[in-house]
């Protein structure tokens, strides 16, 4: 079975534009999640997505967005890019299934994203 | 308010020595999940444990065992005869139970991560 796979891997973007970060979950996987990865926060929860909704959001600026679409597949947008917001975005993917039960997460590569 | 505590930043061993990773938590709520995370150069993060609050019992797989204990809230981790190949970045996370169809989700709460290097 695929892992999670998350593009593109690599992005370089200027102050004041905004980028768009895909995520395919792994086949089944329902939940979708965000984490932003930076060498001063450390590892950081963005919000997460199930059945097409957002269902938690971390502590973080409206620029930060996200979908998920009916393939269970999502997006994050950044809008207004600043440079403190250079980070490795990890996507991670959970089966999400059964009442109280929570499953382990599962993480993509991550894509590098760079702002100057 | 959950948190995760990993005292230790940084850690050096000389190859097959034994070596464990260190981790705290805190949280209200009585019903957690606990895991370790493992951080190749690569950045992947790989799962390597999951555990829930109810179950205290100590875990081994192969040289990975994981010693939970709800009297000093500590999970920590033990490499033993480390290798080359254990060289990463570890992250212990904390959870809150999730239930479908409620706000909880399923974000985890990581720890600043402790790096391990193993030499030869």
């Amino acid at each position: 079975k695929a892992g999670v796979t998350q593009t593109p891997r690599y992005l370089i973007k200027t102050r004041g534009q905004q980028v768009t970060l895909s995520c395919s979950p792994i086949s089944g996987h329902r939940s979708v999640s965000w984490y932003q990865q930076t060498p001063g926060q450390g590892l950081q929860f963005l919000f997460e997505y199930f059945s097409e909704t957002q269902r938690n959001k971390g502590n973080f600026p409206g620029r930060f967005s996200g979908r998920q679409f009916s393939n269970s597949r999502s997006e994050m947008n950044v809008s207004t890019l600043e440079l403190g917001d250079s980070a490795l975005y990890l996507c991670a993917s959970s089966l999400a299934l059964g009442d109280r039960e929570i499953n382990e997460q599962y993480f993509g590569p991550g894509t590098r994203l760079t702002v100057t | 308010a959950q948190k995760v505590t990993q005292a230790q930043t940084e850690i050096s061993v000389v190859e097959k020595e034994d070596v464990t990773l260190d981790c705290v938590y805190e949280t209200r709520d009585t019903t957690y999940y606990l895991f370790w995370y493992k951080q190749p150069p690569s950045g992947e993060l790989v799962f390597l444990i999951r555990r829930n609050s109810f179950d205290e019992q100590n875990e081994i797989s192969g040289r990975y065992s994981w010693n939970f204990q709800k009297s000093t809230s500590s999970f920590n981790f033990t490499i033993t005869a480390s290798q080359v190949v254990d060289s990463a970045v570890y992250f212990c996370a904390l959870s809150l139970s999730a239930r479908l169809n409620s706000n909880s989700g399923y974000a985890l709460n990581f720890g600043k991560g402790t790096s391990l290097l193993v030499t030869p």
